[in-house]
This record gives C-alpha cells, structure tokens and sequence, in this order.
C-alpha cells in the first residue's frame, strides 16, 4: 500500500518561513492534498491539487509536489498557525486514501 | 452553509456493536460522494471507509473490512457507519468528510466536528 512520510515535528520562529515535507513515491504524479488541525478541532482544508488554495485561506500558505516530495509553506509564521498539519492523497491502485502521519508546528 | 453533523458516538464494550450517523445539510447530498476518518487519542487522521454518490462503489480500509458497513440514504441527507465487532484499538473521535473529487483528484473539502467512540471493558 502507498505510504505518506511526513517528519513528526517542525519549529520556526514568528516571522520565518516552515517548511512541511511529504514523501512518497513517485508523489509527483499524485495530486496532494493538505489538511490543518488545531487541538480539539476538526481538520480544515488548507491546499488541495498541490497548490490550490480554498477561499479563505491566506496565500501565506502555499504547496507544492514534484519527484517524491511535496512540500507545504508557510510563509511569515503567526502564533495562529500553529497546529498538526497531515498530507492526503488517492492511491488508485487501491481505491484507498492515504493520510501521512502528520506533522506538529511549532512557533517558536 | 455546508454542515455535516455526526452522532451516536459512546462507550462500547469489546466485541460490542455502534451505529454512527452523520447528517448532511446546506448542499445537494445526493452528488457528492462521502468518507468515514477516525482519529485515535494523541495519533493522526485514518482513513476508514469512503462510499459513492450514489453507494456504487464502496472501500474500506484494511483495519476495519468486514466489521464496519459504510451506508447512506440520499433521501434523509444521512451517511452511516454501522461498526460491529469492535475492539479497544478502534477508539477515535469519527469524522465524516465531505468529498471533492474531478478527475484524478480526491480530498476532503468539509468536516464535521467528530463523534467519540469509546471501547472498553
């Protein structure tokens, strides 16, 4: 089954830019999906299709996937962001939907 | 406004049975295909269980196939998990998830605040 690799724990100080890694392989030809979800809250779409953002959601926030690694940005760090952050895709090989571990954002 | 409301979550004994529902209002229910994800106290998001528009084409994910059954009834506007011989390790707060899906592409575009389903002795 496809795997979704994401490291446990990202810190940046206010201001800076983090940077949030999702391996996979082959990713690249997957279309990847972000999710945000602060503690006792359901999660919320942040990037869809790689890059796309919903309405509402500041372009701080950017993605982007090519080879085996997709990456979600966010730029100009607020105490707001953060949250555990968790990649998705569809693994058509397997009907399945893949969930990467997540990845706790801490503000520095 | 899109709103999906989920209920029936509780305390459950080992080898026990629960019936989840999730009531879906402020768009066409009927079109869109819907996915059951659980999260487990202090872990991350699992994929449970996704079913079609119009319950075609149904998955499971391999922890849960042949003791969860994902249903819908598009005239009540309602998504259902019925999950049958249930174990400690299926404790998680259950969310249903709205789907977006165009070709080759499939996420979650509205979430409910989740149910807690407890199992334990």
């Amino acid at each position: 089954s496809y795997v979704l690799t994401q490291p446990p724990s990202v810190s940046v100080a206010p201001g800076q830019t983090a940077r949030i890694t999702c391996g996979g392989n082959n990713i690249g030809s997957k279309s990847v999906h972000w999710y945000q979800q602060k503690p006792g809250q359901a999660p919320v779409l942040v990037v869809y299709d790689d890059s796309d953002r919903p309405s509402g959601i500041p372009d701080r926030l950017s993605g982007s996937n090519s080879g085996n690694t997709a990456t979600l940005a966010i730029s100009r760090v607020e105490a707001g962001d953060e949250a555990d952050y968790y990649c998705q895709v569809w693994d058509s090989s397997s009907d399945h939907v893949v969930f990467g571990g997540g990845t706790k954002l801490t503000v520095l | 406004e899109v709103q999906l409301v989920e209920s029936g979550g509780g305390l459950v004994k080992p080898g026990g049975s629960l019936r989840l529902s999730c009531a879906a209002s402020g768009f066409t229910f009927s079109s869109y295909s819907m996915n059951w994800v659980r999260q487990a106290p202090g872990k991350g998001l699992e994929w449970v269980s996704s079913i079609s528009s119009s319950s075609s084409y149904i998955y499971y994910a391999d922890s849960v196939k042949g003791r969860f059954t994902i249903s819908r009834d598009n005239a009540k506007n309602s998504l259902y998990l019925q999950m049958n011989s249930l174990r400690a390790e299926d404790t998680a707060v259950y969310y249903c998830a709205r789907v977006n899906s165009t070709f080759g592409t499939y996420y979650f575009d509205y979430w409910g605040q989740g149910t807690l389903v407890t199992v334990s002795s």
